[in-house]
């Protein structure tokens, strides 16, 4: 079954406390990318990645780090996590050119810095 | 800039009731326009899209058609269920070299037997 997944799905921290949550395609998608979504604002993009190694700032990247060094897996990563990051995570993927660019959603990952 | 505008809502409706939800985009390019879904604790998933002007998308009895003219793409069905509860997101991507997706900020629909 083509999918994307995440993990974890729910997720309490503290704040300064490292995580990481991760991304995993099995579509061979070339385009990966994470999103947040918080009331009232909407999904608003986080970092994009167009293949491996290439990786991209979003609209909202302070605070977050990624890496994509294989194709399937594009793991997000909060090096000190604080509480304006709580928030709904959600990870995408697509094939790269125009007709493949419907953007398959993870099942999202909760988050909630102390 | 690209950007995606949608009614705000929520919007209340009767089992059975039509609904529309409007969209309208501006766009640096030639843009392919999507709807998605997300139901109550799930990601988000396509329920329809429309790549050029004039055509129109259709899905589970959704239909939005793509008015280049108006750079619109409202949401339409003619008999909602309470299983269409859920957050309808507009989005686009340029069709012109590779480019990320821009979503609206979601209307949520609830539906009421």
């Amino acid at each position: 079954e083509a999918q994307v997944t995440q993990n974890p799905r729910y997720l309490i921290t503290v704040t300064g406390k490292k995580l990481t949550v991760t991304c995993s395609q099995n579509m061979n998608h070339e385009y990966m990318s994470w999103y947040r979504q918080d009331p009232g604002l909407g999904l608003r993009q986080i970092y994009y990645s167009m293949n491996v190694e290439v990786t991209d700032k979003g609209d909202v990247p302070e605070g977050y780090k990624v890496s994509r060094k294989e194709k399937r897996n594009f793991p997000l990563i909060l090096e000190s996590p604080s509480p304006n990051q709580t928030s709904l995570y959600f990870c995408a993927s697509s094939g790269f050119w125009a007709g493949e660019d419907t953007q398959y959603f993870g099942p999202g990952t909760r988050l909630t810095v102390l | 800039g690209n950007s995606v505008t949608q009614m705000e809502g929520p919007v209340t409706l009767s089992e059975e009731a039509f609904l529309t939800i409007n969209c309208t985009y501006t766009a640096t390019g030639y843009p392919s326009l999507f709807w998605y879904v997300q139901y109550p604790g799930e990601g988000l998933q396509l329920l329809l899209k429309a790549t050029k002007a004039d055509d129109k998308g259709s899905n589970k009895g959704f239909e939005a058609t793509y008015r280049k003219e108006t750079t619109s793409f409202h949401l339409e069905k003619g008999s909602v269920q309470v299983s269409d509860s859920a957050v309808y997101f507009c989005a686009l991507i340029l069709n012109s070299g590779y480019s990320t997706l821009t979503f609206g900020k979601g209307t949520m629909l609830l539906v009421s037997p």
